[in-house]
C-alpha cells in the first residue's frame, strides 16, 4: 500500500479480554517496528522485525503481550487479558531496511474499561 | 538519568524565529532520528542521522557523535511548525526515546 495501515483504528474493550491489533507496512519494506505511546507520557519501544524475526522480545511490558509477522509483511501484535494500563495509542512504523528511514502507521487507539 | 534527554521541554517562538531543539544522549547509537508528532498524534520522520548534517527545506538536522548531541533547527518557523519534536537514539534494534520538545509558534 501507499502507507502503514493498522487497523482497528480504535478498539475499546473489557478489562480481561484478549485483543489482536493489525499492522500492514508499506510493500517491500523488510524492517517493522511496534511502539506505544500513553496518555501524557513519552513513545515506548516495544518490539523489532526485521523479515518475520524478532531479534529482541525484551522490550515487550509483559508475557501478555505477543507479536508475529508472517510472510515478511502484515504483523499482529495480541494483549492477551488485557489491563487497565494497557490503554495507549498502539503505533507501527516500517522501513526499508534496519537502519533506514521510519514510516509510521496512524495508530490505533486502544481503550481498556 | 535518561539516556536520551531533550531541551527545552516546551518552547514557544514568534512566526518568523529559528528555532533549536536539543538532544543528548548517553548511550552508544547506530543512528538518531528526530520525529515530528502533530497535535493530531501523526507522527512523521523528519531525519535519520549517523553523522554529520542534514537540511530538508527549512528543517536542518546536525549530530556530533563524539559529544553524543543532536539538534535540530527549524529557520524561520511558521505557526504549522506548532508540534512536538522528540528525539529517538537507535541502539541496535532498540530504540530510546527523548520525552519530547513541545514547540508552539505564535503568529
Amino acid at each position: 500500500g501507499a502507507g502503514v495501515s493498522q487497523s482497528p483504528s480504535n478498539k475499546v474493550t473489557e478489562k480481561g479480554k484478549d485483543v489482536e491489533l493489525r499492522c500492514d507496512p508499506i510493500s517491500g519494506h523488510t524492517a517493522l517496528y511496534w511502539y506505544r505511546q500513553s496518555l501524557g507520557q513519552g513513545l515506548e519501544f516495544l518490539i523489532y522485525f526485521q523479515g518475520n524475526s524478532a531479534p529482541d522480545k525484551s522490550g515487550l511490558p509483559s508475557d501478555r503481550f505477543s507479536a508475529e509477522r508472517t510472510g515478511g509483511s502484515v504483523s499482529t501484535l495480541t494483549i492477551q487479558r488485557t489491563q487497565q494500563e494497557d490503554s495507549a495509542v498502539y503505533l507501527c512504523a516500517s522501513s526499508l531496511d534496519s537502519g533506514l528511514a521510519w514510516f509510521f502507521g496512524s495508530g490505533t487507539q486502544l481503550s481498556v474499561l | 538519568k535518561n539516556e536520551v534527554e531533550q531541551s527545552p521541554q516546551n518552547l514557544t517562538a514568534q512566526e518568523g524565529e529559528f528555532i533549536t531543539i536539543n538532544c543528548s544522549y548517553s548511550v552508544g547509537i547506530s543512528a538518531l532520528h528526530w520525529l515530528q508528532q502533530h497535535p493530531g498524534g501523526g507522527i512523521v520522520s523528519l531525519f535519520m542521522l549517523s553523522s554529520g548534517k542534514k537540511k530538508h527545506g527549512r528543517l536542518i538536522a546536525t549530530i556530533n557523535i563524539q559529544e553524543k548531541h543532536s539538534s535540530l533547527h527549524i529557520t524561520a518557523s511558521h505557526p504549522r511548525d506548532s508540534a512536538v519534536y522528540i528525539c529517538a537514539a537507535a541502539v541496535n534494534n532498540d530504540m530510546r526515546f527523548g520525552a519530547g520538545t513541545r514547540l508552539t509558534v505564535k503568529p
